[in-house]
């Protein structure tokens, strides 16, 4: 089946730890998108990828990073620096200027 | 960015209701659009897609663009208690940005 493949479902990090949340997809899609929900609040963009060895900062993008060294992988990365990191992860990707498809998300907890 | 504004709700209804949700836009050069639906704790997924002004429609989900108003709507008829969830109208540019969407509650 094609399609977006977050892991892992939940993940607890301790404080100044750094923790890496996966992204795959298998629908050939140049364009790659990672997302933060808070409780009841709507999806802000933390970084997407139109293509491979390319990526641009979304609105909150301090305290994050990302790779995309491959074209169906789009790694995040919530760093010590991001001091409030508990929140709902969702990954998407496009292949083209529509029709968004995301994963089915990371819950990032602090312990 | 919030180049599309959308109805902040929540909308609670009976079940069998008509539903009515709303988003207008400010950005004249967006060509298409979508209605994307959010169950709890689940990534959102694409409800409804449309380029062109007028109505599509799909079963019980009607999606209504005017783009000389930029307006555009979800209906949905006879509602159902499966369809309590929250509902999206993202903008269409490079980046996709999402609203808080609209929580909408079917009561049976």
């Amino acid at each position: 089946d094609g399609g977006i493949t977050q892991s892992p479902k939940y993940l607890f990090r301790k404080e100044g730890q750094n923790v890496t949340l996966s992204c795959e997809q298998n629908l050939n899609h140049d364009a790659m998108y990672w997302y933060r929900q808070d409780p009841g609040q709507g999806l802000r963009l933390i970084y997407y990828s139109q293509i491979v060895n390319d990526f641009q900062k979304g609105d909150i993008a301090e305290g994050y990073s990302v790779s995309r060294e491959k074209k169906e992988s789009f790694p995040l990365t919530v760093t010590s620096a991001q001091k409030n990191p508990t929140a709902f992860y969702l990954c998407a990707s496009s292949g083209g200027k529509e029709k968004l498809f995301f994963g089915s998300g990371t819950q990032l907890s602090v312990l | 960015q919030k180049e599309v504004e959308q109805d902040p709700g929540p909308l609670s209804v009976p079940e069998g209701a008509i539903v009515s949700l709303n988003c207008t836009y400010s950005n004249s050069a967006f060509q298409y659009f979508m209605w994307y639906r959010q169950y709890s704790r689940k990534g959102p997924e694409l409800l409804m897609y449309t380029y062109s002004s007028g109505n599509k429609e799909d079963g019980r989900f009607t999606a209504q663009v005017d783009k000389s108003s930029k307006y555009i709507s979800l209906f949905i008829r006879d509602s159902q208690p499966s369809d309590s969830a929250t509902y999206l109208c993202p903008n269409t540019g490079n980046q996709f940005y999402f609203g808080t969407g609209t929580s909408l509650t079917v009561i049976p």
